[in-house]
């Protein structure tokens, strides 16, 4: 069971440098969301998704784009990364509903 | 305004014993809570839940605690095992839309053998 695929694992970027970052579940899950996580802090919603064709903002949507054109893949976009944006990005899938996240392991950012 | 804080960046226990790891919320439109256990270099993963029409949760080791009228829930871990060192984070989010989901700061768990 792949659960949630996240890619690249690492990725380092130079300011002003666009990048997508990858997510797919095997799960059929309606629910997608994105997260970033940075030192000593908790997860902090990116944007989600509802289903194919859907989306909308979390609490720190600036910077970031996303769509959602299958129920597999949900891929995160910077258009001109900062290093602001340096963190750990967190993809996660659930039913809707009452049902916990999955989580993929990990996307580690690095903008200099 | 954090809506989810854990107040304890850190907690250590000797194996064998009691964890307890506490949660307090603001946001009175939550009503269910879930913890979420990581190791270094993984994402979370889930490890109990609870919903606002019940005050206690079990599963195994693990017990979760809600007091609605102090906005406070806790995470007891029986017996302590040094397998349970890892970062815990307490989340929030409604019945409806479990998946949009408020998380804590995390409090880092070390069970010394």
């Amino acid at each position: 069971n792949a659960g949630v695929t996240q890619t690249p694992k690492f990725q380092v970027l130079k300011t002003g440098q666009s990048m997508t970052l990858q997510c797919a579940q095997d799960m059929n899950h309606e629910y997608m969301s994105w997260y970033r996580q940075d030192p000593g802090m908790g997860l902090r919603l990116i944007h989600y998704s509802v289903g194919a064709g859907i989306t909308d903002q979390g609490e720190v949507p600036n910077g970031y784009n996303v769509s959602r054109s299958t129920t597999e893949d949900f891929p995160l976009r910077l258009l001109s990364a900062a290093p602001s944006q340096t963190s750990v990005y967190f993809c996660a899938s659930t039913r809707t509903g009452v049902s916990p996240l999955h989580f993929g392991n990990g996307t580690r950012l690095t903008v200099t | 305004d954090q809506q989810v804080k854990q107040n304890s960046p850190s907690l250590s226990v000797q194996e064998g014993r009691i964890s307890i790891l506490n949660c307090d919320y603001t946001n009175s439109m939550f009503d269910y809570f879930l913890w979420y256990k990581k190791y270094p270099a993984e994402g979370p993963t889930f490890l109990i839940s609870i919903s606002s029409i019940k005050d206690k949760n079990e599963d195994g080791r693990f017990t979760v605690f809600l007091n609605k009228s102090a906005k406070h829930l806790s995470l007891h871990i029986v017996p302590s095992q040094p397998g349970d060192s890892a970062v815990y984070f307490c989340a929030a989010s409604t019945l409806t839309n479990a998946g949009k989901s408020t998380f804590g700061d995390g409090t880092t768990l070390t069970v010394k053998p």
